[in-house]
């Protein structure tokens, strides 16, 4: 296993709610990067928490936001959540060296929306 | 904006027989990284490739980069069951980009 852990593991809201996911990142990780992948396709890239600071972002809309702590957790937070926000999202943490280094990833977070 | 495609989208292979996957950009890379995701699972971390026309090897998987840095492979031969699932590629654009652009995956079946 990779030391990422992500909470909660599976989640159903209605559309219009708003959720927070959560992730804990690998020790000595003070890199966090979320992803959103529906099913059937590969991960597309939301965010990426440096420091606490957000160092990059992908084409999600301004009710995908996010936080990292002093610890470099970090969590993810969508607002008036619409049918198209099911997916899985995943968590990874890296330590990044010129940008050249892997991410690991936590086991996800399952999010549907009814 | 950049976007990575892959080929083919499923391959089902007889147990033993060799598989390939290749990914194209449509920018040239600094890196291109190779994850596989077993069903229900989350990705995890193959190898990276950073230098235009690199091959490396991890056993029976072997990884390219070709030499405009725009396209990569991976290869396995004599597959076996416990190599079922999903690869994707992901590239990074620019040094300290940390955006990793995943490619569409090639989802491999292995029938025993």
């Amino acid at each position: 296993e990779t030391g990422v852990t992500q909470s909660p593991t599976h989640l159903i809201k209605t559309r219009g709610q708003q959720v927070t996911l959560r992730c804990s990142s690998q020790s000595g990780h003070n890199t966090v990067s979320w992803y959103q992948q529906a099913l059937g396709q590969g991960p597309q890239f939301i965010f990426q928490y440096y420091r606490e600071e957000e160092n990059g972002r992908g084409n999600f809309p301004p009710r995908f936001s996010g936080l990292q702590f002093p610890n470099y957790s970090s969590e993810l937070n969508v607002n008036a959540l619409e049918l198209d926000d099911s997916a899985l999202y995943l968590c990874a943490s890296s330590y990044p060296a010129d940008g050249n280094t892997e991410a690991f990833f936590g086991q996800g977070t399952r999010l549907t929306v009814v | 904006g950049q976007q990575v495609m892959q080929i083919p989208q499923y391959q089902h292979v007889q147990e033993g027989e060799d598989f390939t996957t290749y990914c194209n950009s449509s920018t040239t890379l600094s890196n291109i990284q190779w994850y596989k995701q077993r069903p229900g699972g989350h990705p995890v971390f193959l190898i990276q490739l950073v230098k235009s026309g690199e091959v490396k090897k991890q056993k029976r998987l072997t990884f390219q980069f070709g030499e405009a840095k725009k396209n990569s492979s991976l290869h396995i031969t004599a597959t076996q069951t416990t190599d079922v699932g999903t690869y994707f590629c992901a590239g990074r654009a620019n040094f300290g980009n940390e955006k990793l652009t995943f490619g569409t995956g090639t989802r491999l079946t292995i029938i025993p």
